[in-house]
This record gives structure tokens, sequence and C-alpha cells, in this order.
């Protein structure tokens, strides 16, 4: 257990719908990433945000937004879902702002259907 | 730009018989690069890391890797291999706000 939980573990959706994907970091790690996971695509970083401020930026649709709140808990809003988007997203979690010594640890992962 | 190749996409070995799963990357600087393992349903949890250093990088449940500046590698290895080392591995390369990684290598353990 890495001590970052994420919720829900599943979901279905159809196309066209919004949904949200939450994350809990581990305690004390101030940083929140967050991975696509998909068959075509393999694993892609997706944003950071560390201590509710938007850090880095990777391969993020502008459908796809992420926000950090006051208690460092994430959440990650995906809208106008469409079939390619079926993935398992993971967020991982660390100390630091920039990663480097850090150690990245990953949560279980939300894998997400489109229909 | 910054890249990762791992040429095997599955690889089945036997218990106890030794393993070596390979990663090339593409990188500009100094390359930090890392090794992770995937179990089903699970998230990925970090075998090893190299920054700088001692080129032999020592991680958990045994691994190590080998950093190979010349041939631009950073295979994964480990003596005797366990069933519960059946998983998907993942090489990536870069910093963790921008990092990139492999496809991913499934190993399969063989009794």
């Amino acid at each position: 257990d890495s001590g970052v939980t994420q919720t829900p573990k599943h979901l279905i959706t159809a196309t066209g719908q919004r949904v949200t994907l939450r994350c809990s970091p581990r305690s004390g790690d101030l940083s929140v990433y967050w991975y696509q996971q998909s068959l075509d695509q393999g694993l892609q970083f997706l944003i950071q945000y560390y201590n509710g401020e938007e850090r880095a930026k990777g391969n993020i649709l502008e459908r796809f937004s992420a926000q950090q709140f006051p208690d460092l808990h994430s959440e990650l809003n995906l809208s106008s879902l469409e079939l390619g988007d079926s993935a398992l997203y993971f967020c991982a979690s660390s100390v630091g702002a920039s990663g480097w010594g850090d150690t990245q640890y990953f949560g279980p992962g939300t894998r997400l259907t489109v229909l | 730009a910054q890249s990762v190749t791992q040429p095997d996409i599955h690889i089945t070995v036997s218990e106890g018989a030794s393993l070596e799963l390979r990663c090339n990357y593409s990188y500009g600087a100094t390359p930090y690069l890392f090794w992770y393992v995937q179990s089903p349903g699970q998230g990925l949890q970090l075998l090893l890391k190299y920054f700088s250093g001692d080129t032999l990088v020592q991680g958990i449940k045994g691994f190590e890797a080998e950093f190979k500046r010349s041939q631009s590698s950073f295979n994964l290895r480990k003596p005797s291999v366990h069933w519960s080392d059946a998983a998907e591995y993942f090489c990536a390369v870069g910093a963790p706000d921008d990092m990139r990684f492999g496809a991913g290598t499934r190993l399969t353990v063989k009794p």
C-alpha cells in the first residue's frame, strides 16, 4: 500500500459526459501528479500540482482540468468524454516540487470506461 | 526530445533463472532514469532510480540496474526470479514533472 488513495476504482460513463476523479496523496506529500495509461498511448504524464498551485503540464487535453485543494487532495475533471478517453488514470504524490531526488508513490488508479 | 524504448514487449523466464530487461533512452542532458513495476490491478512501484554516481544501482526486491552512457541503456537485472516477480515493468526517463515512460515489458514466470 503506497498511501495514495484514488476514488472511484472504476467508472463507466457515456460519450459527452463529465466525470471527476479524486486523489488523496500520502501524508506529508505536497506534490500530486496525474497520469493516463492507455493501450495505444502508454503511460503519459498529464499534470502536476504542488501545494495547491499548478506546477507542470504534460499531454493534458483542453477538455481535462485538475485542481489541488487546501487539504492537498486533488481532482481531475474530464469533460466532453470521447471513446478514446477510456484508460487507467493514476495519481502519484511526492514530497517536493521538482521531484528530483523524490520518490513518486502511485495510487491504484481509476479505470474509466467511456461507452 | 527525450524518449524511452523497451525492445521486449513480453519475456518469459523460469523461476530461479536470471532476468535482464532492456531499456534504451534518448535524452539531451544527464538522464534521470527509473524502473517501475506494475502488478495486475496495482499502481506503479518504484524499483530503483539513477541520478548520478555509481552506475550500478541497487533497488528493492533484489533488482539492480546498470547505467551505460555509451550505449544509452539502463537495463534491469535480477539474478534469480521468483514467481511473484511476474508483472509489467516500465523504464522511464526525465523529471517527475516531465516523465517519459517506455511501453513496458510484461514478465511471465514459469514454474
